[in-house]
């Protein structure tokens, strides 16, 4: 069982390259987040899905895509890089609400490291 | 913007002193709050998820209160080891009756550091 699982885990852009993070999970959970973290800043919610085919804004969406054409993988695109998007990224997946709470914690990934120069 | 805010920012403590640290957020649209323990170069991991006011859940030597309709939770930390050196997050999730449903929010985190 693999869990959540980030892919890449590093990479370095040049300023207005184009790249697609992909994260993928096993337990067929509804819901699917992408946060990146800044020193000092906690985790801040860049776009997230509570299921397949529907995507939401969260706290930091400029500049970043989203989609979930299928439930287990939530793809999370730059079109343009900017060195200001120089982040660890990571995503999270957890069941929907509903399901009980004990069921509800989020799962993260090990993280993606973007290094725009 | 939900506004989940954690404090103290950071906190230095000596083996075996107890320690708390405190949540605030948003107290309309409540789902669950959650607490996360993060250590450096891993991922966060689920210490509790609450739901209900007054809830009060317990792990080892680390348990939390949640007040939902003051819109605060409290984590604590009794005898704490240096093991228990980590950044730890709470987070709100919202419900489905307002237009954040299903949205995770996380606070700015407190680290926690204990010295031996």
């Amino acid at each position: 069982n693999a869990g959540v699982t980030q892919t890449p885990k590093f990479r370095v852009l040049k300023t207005g390259q184009s790249m697609t993070l992909l994260c993928a999970q096993d337990m067929n959970h509804e819901y699917m987040y992408w946060y990146r973290q800044d020193p000092g800043m906690g985790l801040r919610l860049i776009h997230y899905s509570v299921g397949e085919g529907t995507t939401a804004k969260g706290e930091v969406p400029d500049g970043y895509n989203v989609s979930r054409l299928k439930k287990q993988n939530f793809l999370l695109g730059l079109e343009s890089a900017a060195p200001s998007q120089t982040s660890v990224y990571f995503c999270a997946s957890s069941y929907g609400a509903g399901t009980g709470d004990l069921n509800t914690e989020a799962f993260f990934g090990q993280g993606t490291r973007l290094t725009v120069v | 913007i939900l506004n989940v805010e954690q404090s103290p920012q950071s906190l230095h403590v000596q083996e075996g002193d107890s320690t708390n640290f405190t949540c605030s957020f948003p107290s309309s649209n409540f789902y669950a709050l959650h607490w996360y323990r993060w250590e450096t170069a891993k991922s966060p991991e689920a210490l509790f998820v609450m739901t209900l006011n007054g809830d009060e859940k317990k792990k080892g030597r680390i348990s939390a209160t949640l007040n939902t309709k003051e819109g605060y939770s409290y984590l604590y930390i009794k005898g704490s080891q240096p093991e228990d050196s980590a950044t730890y997050l709470c987070a709100f999730w919202a419900n489905a009756g307002g237009t954040s449903y299903g949205k995770l929010t996380f606070g700015q985190g407190t680290i926690l550091t204990v010295h031996p």
